[in-house]
């Protein structure tokens, strides 16, 4: 099972940040957060992730609290592109591991 | 980042025959190439971890004879179905573990399978 709860649907209006949020409570010291996306009928995307400082990419920035409990990814201005199913996952050190996908957020960006 | 093709994209078979879809690592080499199913409207499910020189290893209620892993070499893993139903109709994506720093697994584009 997911580890990660996230609200299932969100809008967002075109050039506006969007913030999606990440619930992960159980999360364990050695657990990384994800984030991939996925845009309609094609395959994950990675976006970014984090251990507990706040990281910054290209694509978008991840803020992780300080109790770990929660995250919240952020595309700074969003674009009709950037539709898409959003999902948080976490997971342990080490490329071998496998990714456990939730349902994720469906992010609408509205011109 | 790492680049994954498959192929076919799409495939449209009659049941009752085998369909072989190609998972390939176009600038590094992975030593494990995973293999997930995505039914309409939902999440993507894991099937099967695959890694090269060794048999996959399959997921609870995956059916290893049915779903045929192969991984001969380090940029090429193969998923067969066999004796495809109906049911099997699914998008199957392929995605490559890339050790060292970034430790993330990068994503085909996917195989979208029909059968009739």
């Amino acid at each position: 099972d997911a580890k990660t709860t996230q609200p299932p649907s969100m809008d967002c209006a075109e050039g506006r940040a969007a913030n999606l949020p990440c619930n992960h409570s159980t999360i364990s010291g050695n657990e990384y957060v994800y984030w991939y996306r996925q845009i309609h009928s094609q395959g994950p995307q990675y976006i970014i992730h984090g251990l507990k400082n706040n990281e910054t990419n290209e694509m978008a920035s991840l803020i992780i609290t300080e109790d770990r409990k929660s995250s919240t990814l952020i595309l700074p201005h969003a674009t009709l592109r950037d539709t898409a199913v959003y999902y948080c996952i976490v997971r342990s050190k080490g490329g071998s591991e496998k990714l456990v996908f939730g349902k994720g957020t469906k992010l609408t960006v509205n011109p | 980042g790492a680049v994954v093709s498959q192929h076919p994209s799409w495939v449209i078979c009659k049941s009752g025959t085998s369909v072989k879809i190609e998972c390939r690592s176009l600038d590094f080499q992975a030593t494990t190439m995973f293999w997930y199913r995505q039914f309409p409207k939902q999440s993507l499910m894991l099937m099967a971890t695959s890694n090269e020189g060794s048999k996959a290893t399959y997921e609870q209620g995956v059916e290893k004879d049915k779903f045929l892993i192969n991984h001969a070499s380090l940029t090429l893993s193969t998923l067969t179905v066999t004796s495809a139903h109906p049911e099997d109709s699914s998008f199957y994506i392929c995605s490559e573990s890339i050790q060292g720093a970034r430790e993330t697994q990068y994503f085909g584009p996917g195989t979208r399978l029909l059968v009739l």
